[in-house]
């Protein structure tokens, strides 16, 4: 069974940092690229990021270029979202999901940004 | 970036009754077009890709059609558990882009 846990997530202030992480199994992850979703409060869906299978190829969606940082370790089924500078509209329940066309998603984690 | 239109943005329905979504593109995007629902406070699930696949396990009663710029999701016999929200993606191009949802309701 694919399955998807993101944690990593909480309560920051503005320009503080926080790293997310996601934990796939019940499939071979080198095989798959990633992305990052977002959903902020009572809002619709949010592309943030991608990365390909064996990490050579990156996006990232406007909003968050430049302080959003996607990684991956194949060795420990892992996916990652390191987020600097970060805002009050960055405030979302962040989802990471599976290949191109996000055919599974994990529960999401809150991220709150606020003083 | 490809811009989305999705209409309706609510959609009043009842149970039984046929109901379509529409998503529009800026630009021709092939097939490369998923259609998701979500229910309140749970994650997105995968419903169709390609424009008209049905994912694993979705009920026949929900289909896509389209290609280019113009796509449908259809459900063809609303049923009690179909009540949520519909997205629709596209994955031709980055960034990817997600239209503004559809909310079917209880009529």
């Amino acid at each position: 069974e694919v399955q998807l846990v993101e944690s990593g997530g909480g309560l920051v202030q503005p320009g503080g940092s926080l790293r997310l992480s996601c934990a796939a199994s019940g499939f071979t992850f080198s095989s798959y690229s990633m992305n990052w979703v977002r959903q902020a409060p009572g809002k619709g869906l949010e592309w943030v990021s991608y990365i390909s299978s064996s990490s050579s190829t990156i996006y990232y969606a406007d909003s968050v270029k430049g302080r959003f940082t996607i990684s991956r370790d194949n060795a420990k089924n892992s996916l990652y979202l390191q987020m600097n500078s970060l805002r009050a509209e960055d405030t979302a329940v962040y989802y990471c999901a599976r290949d191109d066309n996000l055919d599974y998603w994990g529960q999401g984690t809150l991220v709150t940004v606020s003083s | 970036v490809i811009w989305m239109t999705q209409s309706p943005s609510l959609l009043s329905a009842s149970t039984g009754d046929r109901v379509t979504i529409s998503c529009r593109m800026s630009q021709g995007i092939s097939s490369y077009l998923a259609w998701y629902q979500q229910k309140p406070g749970k994650a997105p699930e995968l419903l169709i890709y390609a424009a008209s696949t049905l994912q694993s396990g979705v009920p026949s009663r929900f289909s896509g059609s389209g290609s280019g710029t113009d796509f449908t999701l259809t459900i063809s016999c609303l049923q009690s558990e179909d009540f949520a929200t519909y997205y629709c993606q596209q994955y031709y191009s980055f960034p990817r882009t997600f239209g503004q949802g559809t909310k079917v309701e209880i009529k």
